[in-house]
């Protein structure tokens, strides 16, 4: 069964703490992505990946930090540096770039008190 | 910078009426692609628009890129309960690689 697998659904971190979330594909896609989403904002980007060890940051990348060790996998690590962490998070994936349809996973709603 | 604007943001229809979104890009895009978010879930792709006055049906969901691609339009025909969620389009800029979305309309249908 192809798809995108984020865990966890739900997390939930003190102020102050680095998290990183997961972004699992196993479409063979080349091009992967981070967005935030905000009530009412729609989609922002934070980081794209268009090859393994390779990376661009996106609109909002200040207190995100992603690697791009292996083709299936993108985590984002949201650091203590990121003034508004509590947000939707979607990673996304595509065959090529983003001139192509992107893939979405389930996404994880991340909470910090 | 690079923007699309998408309105309304907000709509509140009664079952069998009909619903437009529209989208206006500051710049020409190479494509427009378009996307639906039920609630609680993810974006997902409904279509891609490429060429210049494109239109494309999908059963009772019609969308139109404008002549200069710098607008686009997804119109739904008599509404149904199933057809609530966001729609967002998304405009893709060849010049830097870029896809940019819109705020998004919510939909919301009255049975």
């Amino acid at each position: 069964d192809g798809g995108i697998t984020q865990s966890p659904k739900y997390l939930f971190r003190k102020e102050g703490q680095n998290v990183t979330l997961s972004c699992e594909q196993n479409l063979n896609h080349d091009a992967m992505y981070w967005y935030r989403q905000d009530p009412g904002q729609g989609l922002r980007l934070i980081y794209y990946s268009q090859i393994v060890n390779d990376f661009q940051k996106g609109d909002i990348a200040e207190g995100y930090s992603v690697s791009r060790e292996k083709k299936e996998s993108f985590p984002l690590t949201v650091t203590s540096a990121q003034k508004n962490p509590t947000a939707f998070y979607l990673c996304a994936s595509s065959i090529r770039d983003s001139a192509y349809e992107q893939y979405f996973g389930p996404g994880t709603r991340l909470t910090v008190t | 910078g690079q923007q699309v604007m998408q309105i309304p943001q907000y709509q509140h229809v009664q079952e069998g009426e009909d619903f437009t979104t529209y989208c206006n890009s500051s710049t020409t895009l190479s494509n427009i692609q378009w996307y639906k978010q039920r609630p609680g879930g993810h974006p997902v792709f409904l279509i891609q628009l490429v060429k210049s006055g494109e239109v494309k049906k999908q059963k009772r969901l019609t969308f139109q890129f404008g002549e200069a691609k710098k607008n686009s339009s997804l119109h739904i025909t008599a509404t149904q309960t199933t057809d609530v969620g966001t729609y967002f389009c998304a405009g893709y800029m060849e010049y830097g690689n870029k896809l940019v979305f819109g705020a998004g309309t919510i939909l919301r249908v009255k049975s």
